[in-house]
């Protein structure tokens, strides 16, 4: 059974930096790409950065790019958001998803229950 | 610039069919899409990928009851036999030269 658990949430002030955690098993984690997806309150799915299996090639969305930095670490099967100079508007429930497969542009088929990010003074 | 667009809002009734939309921009009307639900206060979930001959190919566990289709740039999700839990958000989703894109989500109330 595929399962996605998000960690490492919480509040931070405006410029902040915080790292999120999404620990996968279920399947071999090496073989596909990886995404973060966020939810502000209230709000649709917004789609923040996506990296492929090998964890060489990363995309980043325009909002984040320059301050958040998608990475993973194969050995523990775990995926890793880096954010930093956190703004107001980064405010979220961010989830992470699995892709079908080994490249980037891949479909989500599998989703996290998310972990909530608020950044507040 | 790829944009999907998708109305706010749809009903229909408990046991009835309901179609949702999900329409790409001009210049992008051969892209393959993804249907994702988000039952209320919960993760989303994998619906389909949708292609753009109409073909479709479900998760996990979806039952015959979603289906996929496409007409030009408008590909489809069907939801026949409408049951309670199936009210939630729907979104769909497609890949861009480097970037994802989300439609705005459509909002499905059984009635």
């Amino acid at each position: 059974e595929v399962q996605l658990l998000e960690s490492g949430g919480g509040l931070v002030q405006p410029g902040g930096s915080l790292r999120l955690s999404c620990v996968a098993s279920g399947f071999t984690f090496s073989n596909y790409a990886m995404s973060w997806v966020r939810q502000a309150p209230g709000k649709g799915l917004e789609w923040v950065s996506g990296i492929g299996g090998s964890g060489s090639s990363t995309y980043h969305a325009d909002s984040v790019k320059g301050r958040f930095t998608i990475s993973r670490d194969n050995s523990k099967n775990t995926l890793y958001l880096e954010m930093n100079s956190l703004r107001v508007e980064d405010t979220a429930i961010y989830y992470c998803a699995k892709g079908d497969q080994w490249l980037v542009r891949s479909d989500f088929d599998y989703w996290g229950q998310g972990t909530l990010v608020t950044v507040s003074s | 610039q790829l944009v999907l667009t998708q109305s706010p809002s749809a009903s229909a009734s408990l046991g009835a069919s309901v179609k949702l939309t999900c329409t790409l921009s001009s210049g992008h009307s051969n892209y393959a899409i993804a249907w994702h639900q988000q039952q209320p206060e919960k993760g989303p979930r994998y619906l389909m990928k949708v292609n753009g001959d109409g073909s479709h190919r479900k998760g996990d566990g979806i039952p015959d009851r979603f289906s996929g289709s496409s007409s030009g740039a408008e590909r489809y999700l069907t939801i026949s036999s409408l049951q309670s839990e199936d009210e939630a958000d729907y979104y769909c989703q497609t890949w861009g030269t480097a970037m994802g894109v989300f439609g705005g989500g459509t909002k499905l109330t059984v009635l």
